[in-house]
């Protein structure tokens, strides 16, 4: 079935990075963006940003240039994202998401994020 | 940086219809997403291009989007659509989300 397998949790120290994996299955995983979301504990959920599995082109939140990169491996269809320079305000869960689009004339048509992965939790403790 | 607004909690009995509304600048020029969020789960897509269901998703869901206001619409609701609610929409090149609404089912 289709699906977007997530490694597992960390725990770092500030100041450290993280890397997190997202493995597709059951689908194409170059016909489709791979968005990364997160969701601090209690709060809602906020983009980071997309990468374009098929190019390796991305976008990043305005937030987190700089400071994120969103790369991937075709050759096993897994997508990452580095974050670094952490702080304790970056302890969240990190979900990867596809998300398919298609232009047409000067149109973007966008299908939503209808697969998501299980979510990483990160912790960032001293 | 462009804004979506949602209520922060909603109210509804069972069997009653439920709106949660999200407001940003001429969002209905923009097509809106719906999500569902359960505790300790991921999202689920309800609703996209405004008022499109992905298979799977219940036909008492339904979504509207005009002027500034898309609006998710849940009839007869049920004790399982008790849930956070957040809206999506492109900006550019970039992705919104809402706030998200808690959704009460009492």
């Amino acid at each position: 079935q289709v699906q977007l397998v997530q490694s597992g949790a960390e725990v770092k120290k500030p100041g450290a990075s993280v890397k997190v994996s997202c493995k597709a299955s059951g689908y194409t995983f170059t016909g489709y963006y791979v968005h990364w979301v997160r969701q601090a504990p209690g709060q809602g959920l906020e983009w980071m940003g997309w990468i374009i599995p098929n190019s390796g082109g991305t976008n990043y939140a305005q937030k987190f240039q700089g400071w994120v990169t969103m790369t991937r491996d075709t050759s096993i269809s897994t997508a990452y994202m580095e974050l670094s320079r952490l702080r304790s305000d970056d302890t969240a869960v990190y979900y990867c998401a596809r998300e398919d689009l298609a232009v047409r004339g000067a149109r973007h048509y966008y299908y939503g994020m209808d697969v998501w992965g299980q979510g990483t939790t990160v912790t960032v403790s001293s | 940086s462009y804004e979506l607004t949602q209520p922060p909690s909603v109210s509804v009995s069972p069997g009653q219809t439920a709106s949660i509304t999200c407001s940003g600048d001429k969002l209905g020029d923009k097509y809106a997403c719906w999500y569902q969020q359960k505790p300790g789960q991921s999202p689920m897509l309800v609703i996209y291009q405004d008022n499109k269901r992905p298979s799977g998703i219940p036909e008492r869901f339904s979504g509207s989007n005009s002027g500034n206001t898309a609006t998710l619409t849940i009839s007869g609701t049920q004790a399982m659509d008790e849930a956070d609610y957040y809206c999506q929409a492109w900006d550019s090149s970039t992705v919104v989300f809402g706030g998200g609404t808690k959704l009460t089912v009492l």
